[in-house]
């Protein structure tokens, strides 16, 4: 069975550029949970989208969006790039949204803004 | 404010030694992971924990509902656990994970 898919693993971007990154969640899994880590912050909760809505939402700022399709693969968008969202970008799918799930994290994508 | 508390940040071990790391929360949750981050990024979940204790070769972890607190132990450390090692919990009251900062593992040969 195949894990959680992130693409892609690396991306250098320049200052004012957007970006999306993609996640595919594990087959069956409907829900999707995005986190950024930096040095200075550590792991923060960006969304968690399942079947197709987002349901929750961190403290970003409107720039951070997000989506996830039919088929429970998800993407997230950073529009207007700045320094600072110089990131690993983390994805997690869950069988269910119920507290006890299990999370099962995808490699990350590593955002470089110059 | 809902925090995640882990001990100690950074830790070094020769091989062999037993490592206890710590973990503690300030109100209630509905379940507690355990998590390992290797360099390059990915996450790999150890365990996720309710009530009780888990195992799984080498690794043990506990939680006391009562006192808030979480325990991850490696018994017979090895250069290959040397990793990143993340508590984080979901709140009762919420649906996202919250972290720790978490705790930098090197076992030495």
């Amino acid at each position: 069975k195949a894990g959680v898919t992130q693409t892609p693993r690396y991306l250098i971007k320049t200052r004012g550029q957007q970006v999306t990154l993609s996640c595919s969640p594990i087959s069956g899994h409907r829900s999707v949970s995005w986190y950024q880590q930096t040095p200075g912050q550590g792991l923060q909760f960006l969304f968690e989208y399942f079947s197709e809505t987002q349901r929750n939402k961190g403290n970003f700022p409107g720039r951070f969006s997000g989506r996830q399709f039919s088929n429970s693969r998800s993407e997230m968008n950073v529009s207007t790039l700045e320094l600072g969202d110089s990131a690993l970008y983390l994805c997690a799918s869950s069988l269910f949204r119920t507290g006890n799930t299990e999370a099962f994290f995808g490699q990350g994508t590593r955002l470089t803004v110059v | 404010k809902n925090e995640v508390e882990q001990s100690p940040q950074n830790l070094t071990a020769q091989e062999g030694e037993f490592i206890t790391i710590n973990c503690s929360y300030s109100v209630g949750i509905s379940a507690l992971h355990w998590l390992q981050q290797h360099p390059g990024g990915g996450i790999v979940s150890l365990f996720m924990l309710s009530s009780g204790k888990k195992k799984h070769g080498r690794l043990i972890a506990t939680i006391n509902i009562q006192e808030k607190h979480s325990s991850l132990h490696i018994t017979a450390s090895h250069p290959r656990d040397s990793a990143v090692y993340i508590c984080a919990v979901r709140w009762s009251s919420a649906r996202q994970l919250t972290f720790g900062s978490g705790t930098q593992l090197t076992v030495l040969p």
